[in-house]
């Protein structure tokens, strides 16, 4: 079956300008993630996402980053004001999450974010 | 708090070299560890996992063995090949929460 994708697979904009990436979980998944990879580092847990709720938004940076999740599916992260340190691959994954599972993450490609 | 370490690369081998990835964690509770892969142009693929101490994980040839008396979940493999070449990222998660943490990723180059 279909994996999760993201739109758009890049992005460059402005510093200053608003930004948002979309995540397609895979169907039936009932958690979403987002993670930030910066250049040479590991990916890095922004929000998790159980159903249509935020249960984790700890990974924030600061208040110019949200994610939305309305109807349990898809997820926007928006990101206000782009600085250059914004600029990174941003990743989705999902999972079945499953009561008592040790839960396998699904990643999706990923959206790199060039904010110049 | 949690985390993982994983020997710096990049990592250049032979084409039939034995492969060795370090991967030592600190975790409160019982963790879950993930060995994933990043092949040129792609997303996170899984690779393999193991849930409790002493499960071994294994897959396309790769095993890594979950060993806690040493914080440890080394990914190995016998003979590599060149469509090996990737990053390969060492994860875990602990009980009670779902959030992964990664290591930094270690690049493996194989010449044929």
């Amino acid at each position: 079956g279909a994996g999760v994708s993201q739109t758009p697979s890049n992005k460059v904009t402005e510093k200053g300008k608003y930004v948002e990436l979309r995540c397609d979980p895979i169907s039936g998944h009932t958690a979403l993630y987002w993670y930030r990879q910066s250049l040479g580092q590991g990916p890095e847990f922004l929000i998790y996402f159980q159903g249509t709720g935020a249960a984790d938004d700890s990974g924030l940076p600061n208040d110019r980053f949200f994610a939305v999740r309305p109807e349990g599916s898809v997820s926007t992260l928006k990101i206000q004001r782009t600085e250059r340190g914004d600029s990174a691959v941003y990743l989705c994954a999902s999972s079945l999450r499953l009561a008592g599972d040790r839960d396998t993450q699904y990643f999706g490609p990923g959206t790199r974010l060039t904010v110049l | 708090g949690d985390s993982v370490t994983q020997m710096e690369g990049p990592v250049t081998l032979s084409e039939e070299a034995f492969l060795t990835i370090n991967c030592t964690y600190t975790a409160t509770g019982y963790p879950s560890l993930f060995w994933y892969v990043q092949y040129p142009g792609e997303g996170l693929q899984l690779l393999l996992k193991a849930t409790k101490a002493d499960d071994k994980g294994s897959n396309k040839g790769f095993e890594a063995t979950y060993r806690k008396e040493t914080t440890s979940f080394h990914l190995e493999k016998g003979s590599v090949q060149v469509s090996d070449s990737a990053v390969y990222f060492c994860a875990l998660t602990t009980s009670g929460t779902y959030k992964y943490i990664f290591g930094t990723g270690t690049r493996l180059k194989v010449l044929a």
